[in-house]
């Protein structure tokens, strides 16, 4: 069944420091799409990025960017000179593409226990 | 552009009363989820609905009933309230399964 392993629960850093949050996942599947989102204090939930499991280019937005590699099945996220308003919870997050559209179970959406970053001024 | 919209946004009931959390969402998409989140647990799956007349059970459906009304509407029922239930529920909605998922803005529900 698909997973997905967020095993830092807290991370806390000063500001402008560098933090990579990790996210390892597990699937059956060789197609499949992983997904991170961002949960601010306020609690709505922000999309950040989409990858597939077949583009395993790294990607960089400003000060984010997201390493993937398959080999380890882990889609880590590093933000780059942290500021105090990226502290947040952090969600990855899995789809994979099942046998079919109707394997829908696997088409849903499963999500990691999430890693809330603190950043201090 | 309203998105997805949750309704109520906060809820406090007693043990044993019934209620039931709206969704909809005004984008044509197809799948509509119900997720709960809790400390230290993420966000776990109630019910999804992979189409319009189709709903199916996901990790924590137990206490729980949906019905997905028409393209737009999803909603969430609890027929017989459990302090267990206490959480944050999230309605969210994609067009496609590898499409990213857009969500509400959540229900803070306590029963006590």
């Amino acid at each position: 069944a698909q997973k997905v392993t967020q095993a830092q629960t807290e991370i806390s850093v000063v500001e402008k420091e560098d933090v990579t949050l990790d996210c390892v996942y597990e699937t059956r599947d060789t197609t499949y799409y992983l997904f991170w989102y961002k949960q601010p204090p306020s609690g709505e939930l922000v999309f950040l990025i989409r990858r597939n499991s077949f583009d395993e280019q790294n990607e960089i937005s400003g000060r984010y960017s997201w390493n993937f590699q398959k080999s380890t099945s882990s889609f880590n996220f590093t933000i780059t000179a942290s500021q105090v308003v990226d502290s947040a919870v952090y969600f990855c997050a899995l789809s994979e593409a099942g046998k079919g559209p109707m394997d829908t179970g696997r088409r849903a959406l499963t999500f990691g226990s999430g890693t809330r970053l603190q950043v201090q001024p | 552009n309203a998105g997805v919209t949750q309704t109520p946004k906060f809820q406090v009931l007693k043990t044993g009363q019934s209620m039931t959390l709206q969704c909809a969402q005004d984008m044509n998409h197809n799948s509509m989820y119900w997720y709960r989140q809790d400390p230290g647990m993420g966000l776990r799956l109630i019910y999804y609905s992979a189409s319009e007349g189709t709903t199916d059970k996901g990790e924590v459906p137990n206490g729980y009933n949906v019905s997905r009304l028409n393209k737009r509407e999803f909603s969430l029922r609890l027929e017989s309230a459990a302090p267990s239930q206490t959480s944050v529920y999230f309605c969210a909605s994609r067009y496609r399964w590898n499409t990213e998922a857009f969500f509400g803005q959540g229900t803070r529900l306590t029963v006590v």
